[in-house]
């Protein structure tokens, strides 16, 4: 079986803060694919990152990081200089051939960004 | 190029009733992918479908639920005697082959789904 958790329903900061959303991920494959998406208020999820269980190099795209670690399960998402458009439903998801490669999402962090 | 369309946007039904939500691809893609989404849950998956076969249905909530695909196009999802527990909003999503022979091709693109709300 295989699981995503993000413990934070929801997180509130104020524009230009840096914030982290957590993602915890359970899997007994070997290989295994981690994603995360944004919904923003339109509904339409937006993919963001695909990375695979081999590859744990960290990545950074603009404001955006990534933080794979095997030990922890662990994939976590950071916004630095957080602005008013960042603010969205943020979902982590897991696919494994095990469950195959049908997505697993966690149920999703709100953030919002105060001006 | 036109991304993932669903229709109708919202759907607000009695209970009992049946509704058909409609789901159209981007063009090219062979696989279609539903889920549900509850209020203040994450995406559950319903049901994909690999052309116009769908491989598993395990995950469809029950036997009220039931969907099609013709050819490698319009997918439609049909719940018979809807009750309140099908609020939700339905989303599909495509992808330009099923499976992840190679993840870029892999990639889902979302519709901006149909909120359902059964009264």
């Amino acid at each position: 079986a295989q699981k995503v958790t993000q413990a934070q329903t929801e997180i509130s900061v104020v524009e230009k803060e840096d914030v982290t959303l957590d993602c915890v991920y359970e899997t007994r494959d070997t290989t295994y694919y981690l994603f995360w998406y944004k919904q923003p208020p339109s509904g339409e999820l937006v993919f963001l990152i695909r990375r695979n269980s081999f590859d744990e190099q960290n990545e950074i795209s603009g404001r955006y990081s990534w933080n794979f670690q095997k030990s922890t399960s662990s994939f976590n998402f950071t916004i630095t200089a957080s602005q008013v458009v960042d603010s969205a439903v943020y979902f982590c998801a897991l696919s494994t051939i095990g469950g195959s490669y049908i997505p697993t999402f966690g149920r999703g962090t709100s953030l919002i960004v105060h001006p | 190029g036109a991304g993932v369309s669903q229709s109708p946007s919202n759907k607000v039904t009695e209970k009992g009733k049946d509704v058909e939500l409609r789901c159209d691809p981007i063009s090219g893609h062979t696989a279609l992918y539903w889920y549900r989404q509850r209020l203040g849950q994450g995406l559950e998956f319903l049901i994909y479908f690999q052309g116009n076969s769908a491989p598993d249905k395990s995950g469809l909530p029950s036997d009220r639920f039931s969907a099609e695909r013709t050819g490698e196009s319009v997918s439609t999802l049909t719940i018979q005697r809807t009750q309140q527990e099908d609020s939700a909003v339905y989303l599909c999503a495509s992808s330009l082959v099923w499976g992840l022979a190679d993840p870029l091709e892999n990639e889902q693109f979302f519709g901006p789904g149909t909120r359902l709300t059964v009264l």
